[in-house]
């Protein structure tokens, strides 16, 4: 069954750096999105990505955070100068092409800032 | 502001027993509600799906959609222990931008099945 990957599955990182997550959505899906989940809180969304463009995003994705899919596979969030609060999961989603269609989640990235 | 709001629990249920899990939204316009389970460091896993008022019934599990009452539920039969899990509620609003349909999550209820 095709599944959605993330690489790193764990990153740590000094404060100010700049952070690479990498996403491999599912072939045939259109729309893609990265979401955060601090420890013990909600998964939030971060941003939504179609035909090569941002087709949403949240108040939380803010000049620091880009995103971009480089080639026909691969879909990135840039975190440019980390902080102590990016310190969280952040899940790669896709899904197909309906708003009905199954959002399916990635693994995980976990991000440590210190 | 869109909220999802759930039981935070913890939600403790004899294994065999039926375990009832219960959202609410505050966005009259959402579209597509969802039940994800959630275990401990790991990524969301669709359980459920559901759009219209009603039940919806899938093996062990049913989801039940209470528009009016902006109110939707996930009741799992037989509760085994290998059910024990955070379940997350996830809402998208009917209007999205550009068709992005993102999911609004709640905190989510830890349902913990005891044998």
């Amino acid at each position: 069954e095709p599944e959605v990957t993330q690489t790193p599955s764990h990153q740590v990182t000094q404060m100010g750096q700049e952070v690479i997550l990498r996403c491999v959505p599912i072939s045939n899906h259109l729309y893609f999105y990265w979401y955060r989940q601090i420890l013990g809180q909600k998964v939030e969304f971060l941003v939504s990505f179609y035909n090569n463009e941002i087709s949403e995003k949240s108040e939380i994705f803010d000049d620091q955070f880009s995103v971009e899919r480089p080639d026909g596979s691969n879909f990135t969030l840039k975190i440019r100068s980390t902080k102590l609060e990016d310190s969280a999961m952040y899940f790669c989603a896709s899904r197909r092409t309906q708003s009905t269609d199954t959002q399916y989640f990635g693994p995980g990235t976990r991000l440590t800032v210190l | 502001q869109k909220e999802v709001e759930q039981n935070s629990g913890p939600l403790s249920v004899p294994e065999g027993a039926i375990a009832s899990l219960n959202c609410t939204y505050s966005d009259r316009v959402s579209q597509s509600f969802f039940w994800y389970r959630q275990y401990s460091g790991k990524s969301p896993e669709l359980i459920m799906s559901i759009y219209s008022n009603g039940d919806k019934e899938d093996g062990r599990f049913t989801a039940q959609l209470n528009k009016a009452s902006q109110y939707v539920s996930l009741l799992i039969r037989d509760s085994q222990p290998s059910d024990s899990a955070t379940y997350l509620c996830a809402v998208t609003s009917a209007y999205s931008g550009a068709g992005s349909y993102q999911l609004t999550f709640g905190k989510g209820t830890k349902l913990s099945v005891i044998p």
